[in-house]
């Protein structure tokens, strides 16, 4: 089974803050997105990755940056953490464009 | 503008009921159609898959429809348990790489 780990499940921090959050999956996918999920909304796309050390911005990018420097890992960073960034971010990866994507179990976020 | 629109927004059901669930999509060059469903604090997961040419796919006592001329497609739940209380996406994907998502239909299943 493809397995896509987020390093927390629950996430409190104060306005300002640097944060990060990680994700790793163990199946050797090259695509890797990072995604926020809020009430009434649909999955919106903040950044994605097609490989290792290449990063695409997605529909919401603005606050955030991401890193990929391992095939295996992809982390997003909240630069300035803000109280309207307060939400769940789920990670997920595909083996490539047109496959499955594979979710994580979700980072509930709240900034305070 | 590509959009997935989904309804109903929530849905109550008994348990051993059937329900249908709506994705109404605008999005274009359509590649293919996915339902996930996600239970709560969980990332969602795949439950059906259709492209241009299948109209019909099920998984269990899911059954996903696709009608590519109206750009419609309808999960059906047949004799529902309370474990199918959870939130049903429908996702669109574009030729190329947009993938879009549905807001959700918020299922409970009550005893």
């Amino acid at each position: 089974d493809v397995k896509v780990t987020q390093s927390s499940r629950y996430l409190v921090k104060r306005t300002g803050e640097k944060v990060f959050l990680e994700c790793v999956q163990d199946m050797d996918h090259e695509n890797m997105f990072w995604y926020r999920q809020d009430p009434g909304l649909g999955l919106r796309l903040i950044y994605f990755s097609y490989d290792v050390k290449m990063k695409e911005k997605g529909d919401i990018p603005e606050g955030y940056s991401v890193s990929r420097e391992k095939k295996e890992r992809f982390s997003l960073i909240l630069e300035s953490a803000s109280t309207n960034q307060t939400s769940m971010y789920l990670c997920a990866s595909r083996v490539k464009l047109g496959t499955e994507a594979f979710f994580g179990q979700g980072t509930r976020l709240t900034v305070v | 503008k590509n959009q997935v629109e989904q309804s109903p927004q929530s849905l109550i059901i008994l348990e051993g009921k059937n329900c249908t669930l709506q994705c109404n999509y605008t999005v274009s060059p359509f590649s293919n159609l996915r339902w996930y469903k996600q239970d709560t604090g969980r990332g969602p997961v795949s439950l059906t898959i259709m492209t241009f040419s299948e109209n019909t796919k099920s998984n269990g006592r899911y059954t996903a429809t696709l009608d590519a001329d109206t750009k419609q497609s309808s999960l059906h739940i047949t004799a529902s348990q309370l474990s199918d209380s959870a939130s049903y996406i429908c996702v669109v994907s574009a030729r190329g790489f947009k993938t879009i998502f549905g807001a959700g239909t918020r299922l409970f299943v009550k005893a």
